[in-house]
């Protein structure tokens, strides 16, 4: 398994440009959420998805989009990028929710520039 | 969101044992503890979680007070592979359905010292 897989690794934009971040697992993960992550900071949560169909917004979503067509992908919308959406992406997958134990996989991550 | 208070950063010798505390006073009685670890430059990673009673795995223990208001995470062994970010984490209690992700906080940065 290749586990959490994350492109681009490092990306730069100029102002107002817009990218997306692809995010899949092959690990059948139900579960599937988008972290940033600023210099120094801990992990803030984006956007998450439940299932296929199924995305919710977290504690930063301004700025973002997601969508879950399939079980296996979830890509990041950056539209009119802003220098404030400056950081490192973590995208990450999990086979059960919340309500108890479960286990998050991350993928390596991808750190964006706008300039 | 997850309430839970720990020191910004630790210190331990290498080969010595480490306590990593963690208070969560507003606990309630279904959140699971986890903890996640995160190495640099890569993405955080599980190390252990539990709920009322002591879990031991292969990375480290967790030992929970018996009022659940606090826990400690412990490596037994620290080596030069084990400085990172240590995230204690609960479950967001307030969330409006059961799917609730994890919300880390800034975690406690752990140097270890040859």
């Amino acid at each position: 398994n290749a586990g959490v897989t994350q492109t681009p690794k490092f990306r730069i934009l100029k102002i107002g440009q817009s990218m997306t971040l692809q995010c899949a697992q092959d690990m059948n993960h139900n579960y599937m959420y988008w972290y940033r992550q600023d210099p120094g900071m801990g992990l803030k949560l984006i956007y998450y998805s439940v299932g296929a169909g199924i995305t919710d917004k977290g504690e930063v979503p301004n700025g973002y989009n997601v969508s879950r067509s399939t079980t296996e992908d979830f890509p990041l919308r950056l539209e009119l990028a802003a220098p404030s959406q400056t950081s490192v992406y973590f995208c990450a997958s999990s086979y059960v929710a919340f309500r108890g134990p479960g286990e998050l996989f991350f993928g390596e991550g991808s750190r964006l520039t706008v300039l | 969101d997850a309430k839970t208070t720990q020191p910004n950063s630790m210190e331990s010798n290498e080969e010595e044992p480490v306590h990593l505390p963690c208070n969560h006073s507003t606990i309630s009685g279904t959140d699971y503890i986890h903890w996640y670890r995160q190495l640099p430059s890569q993405g955080p990673e599980y190390v252990i979680h539990g709920l009322t009673s002591n879990v031991n795995n292969r990375m480290a223990s967790l030992a929970i007070a018996e009022d659940r208001k606090s826990s400690t995470l412990i490596l037994h062994r620290a080596t030069l592979r084990d400085a990172a970010v240590y995230y204690c984490i609960l479950r967001d209690p307030l969330a409006r359905s059961g799917n609730t992700p994890l919300v880390f906080g800034k975690g406690t940065r752990l140097s270890v010292i040859a």
